[in-house]
C-alpha cells in the first residue's frame, strides 16, 4: 500500500531562517508526490508537485522540494521563511490507478517573528 | 490557474436537517471529484471519489445513504448531508483535477471547505 509520513508535527522558525518540513514516502512504482498548504478554515493550496525530471522542484512563494529516491524522502523547503507562511502543511503521493491522493498527517509550521 | 468553488462556506443547522454542498470546477472539466472530511487539527480523511454521470465510489465505513453524492456535469457535484446529526459536524472539503487527455499530470485543486455545525 502507498502511503507518505509526516514525522514532525509542528515546525518552529524563526523569520529569516530556512525551513524544512520533512515527508518520506512508501511506494511500488515511480511516485507522484504532492505539496499542498492550508491556512485556517480553508481549503487547501497547491505548492509544488514532482512528477519526473530534476529531483529539485520550484513551486509557489519561494518554496522548493527535493526528491531523492534513495532516501525515499520529499522535504519542504524555503530559504528564508516569512511569519505568513505559518500554515498547516501536507505531503501527498497520487494513487495513479485510482487517482486518489494519500495524505500524510500534515505539519504545523510556526514562523515566529 | 485552475479554482474550484465550494459553496457554502458555513452551514449551522437542527438535528435532522439535510444539508447539500456544491462543488464546481470554474474553468476546467472534472469527471472526477473528491469528497474529505477533516476533523479539528487532523488530516484529511477521504470520504468517496464522485465520478461524472455514474455512482460515487464510497470508502470503507462511510455511509453512502447518508452522505448522497451525485456528480451530473463535469463542472458541478454536489454532497447531500441526510438527517444531519451533531457528530456529522465537520469541516468538508471537495477537490477537482482537470481531466482534459494530456492534462493526467496535473494537480488536484481544492474548494475552501463547508464547516458543518449541526445543534
Amino acid at each position: 500500500a502507498q502511503s507518505v509520513a509526516q514525522p514532525e508535527d509542528q515546525v518552529n522558525v524563526a523569520e529569516g531562517n530556512p525551513l524544512t518540513v520533512k515527508c518520506t514516502y512508501s511506494v511500488s512504482g515511480n511516485p507522484y508526490l504532492f505539496w499542498y498548504v492550508q491556512y485556517p478554515n480553508r481549503g487547501l493550496q497547491f505548492l509544488l508537485k514532482y512528477i519526473t525530471g530534476d529531483n529539485l522542484v520550484k513551486g509557489s512563494y519561494g518554496f522548493e522540494a527535493e526528491f531523492n529516491k534513495s532516501q525515499t524522502s520529499f522535504h519542504l523547503k524555503k530559504p528564508s521563511a516569512l511569519v505568513s507562511d505559518s500554515a498547516l502543511y501536507f505531503c501527498a503521493v497520487r494513487d495513479k490507478g485510482t487517482d486518489k491522493l494519500i495524505f500524510g498527517t500534515g505539519t504545523r509550521l510556526q514562523v515566529f517573528p | 490557474g485552475a479554482v474550484v468553488s465550494q459553496h457554502p462556506s458555513r452551514v449551522i443547522c437542527k438535528s435532522g436537517t439535510s444539508v447539500k454542498i456544491e462543488c464546481r470546477s470554474l474553468d476546467f472539466q472534472a469527471t472526477t471529484m473528491f469528497w474529505y472530511r477533516q476533523f479539528p487539527k487532523k488530516s484529511l480523511m477521504l470520504m468517496a471519489t464522485s465520478n461524472e454521470g455514474s455512482k460515487a465510489t464510497y470508502e470503507q465505513g462511510v455511509e453512502k445513504d447518508k452522505f448522497l453524492i451525485n456528480h451530473a456535469s463535469l463542472t458541478l457535484s454536489t454532497l447531500t448531508v441526510t438527517s444531519a446529526h451533531p457528530e456529522d459536524s465537520s469541516f468538508y472539503i471537495c477537490s477537482a483535477r482537470d481531466g482534459t487527455t494530456g492534462r493526467e499530470n496535473q494537480p488536484q485543486h481544492f474548494g475552501d471547505g463547508t464547516r458543518l455545525s449541526i445543534l
